[in-house]
């Protein structure tokens, strides 16, 4: 597909459990980012990955979150321990360089039981 | 004061009139602007950007940027029930570097039949 792909789209799971979630850019995008949307919230950034450089990871919560990107495409976010307040929506996104817009992916809905 | 700024709505138009959604900034220094609508339970999706003083137009869309003021606002002409949706302000602000983005909680607007 032309955008950007996550999967999986809705994840439950009990708290205390780890989980992954999965990002796969759109074709020669560069740039990579994390985002959490809260129901009713803004877009919190979590996570940016540009080329090879290391990634900015000032946005992250805590140190049970963290993001990794492999051979500069595809993304995994992994939360460690999960908690209730994890409960969120987790979207994606990637653009072609800085100040380039940035396209969302569909997302992955986590619900913490 | 928040970075980025929206009255959150509900901005309730009549179909076929203009809508006017409107976005104050904090960093002086921002370079580029971004208007994202997001429908309930979906992701946000790109709808204008701009980077220079002035007016852009896309269709019935219209992107107005005033970094001596710091606003950024967004005209939608004959608005249609389509149009319904939460509209995100985004800003790529000079402080911290990178590209993350900004976000304001957004507007939500209502066209009304």
């Amino acid at each position: 597909g032309a955008g950007v792909s996550q999967s999986p789209s809705n994840k439950v799971t009990e708290k205390g459990k780890d989980v992954e979630l999965r990002c796969d850019p759109i074709s020669g995008h560069t740039a990579l980012y994390w985002y959490r949307q809260s129901l009713g919230q803004g877009l919190e950034f979590l996570i940016y990955f540009q080329g090879n450089s290391a990634p900015d990871k000032s946005g992250l919560p805590s140190d049970r979150f963290s993001a990794e990107r492999t051979g500069g495409s595809v993304s995994t976010l992994t939360i460690q321990r999960t908690q209730q307040e994890d409960s969120a929506v987790y979207l994606c996104a990637s653009s072609g360089g800085r100040n380039q817009p940035q396209h969302f992916g569909d997302g992955t809905r986590l619900s913490i039981l | 004061q928040k970075e980025v700024e929206q009255n959150s709505g509900p901005l309730s138009v009549p179909e076929g009139a203009i809508a006017s959604l409107n976005c104050t900034y904090s960093d002086r220094g921002s370079q580029s602007f971004f208007w994202y609508r997001q429908y309930s339970g979906k992701s946000p999706e790109l709808i204008m950007f701009i980077y220079s003083n002035g007016d852009k137009e896309d269709g019935r869309f219209t992107a107005q940027l005033n970094k001596a003021s710091q606003y950024v606002s967004l005209l939608i002409r004959d608005s249609q029930p389509s149009d319904s949706a939460t509209y995100l302000c985004a800003v790529n602000p000079t402080t911290g570097g990178g590209n993350k983005l900004t976000f304001g909680t957004g507007t939500q607007l209502k066209v009304e039949l």
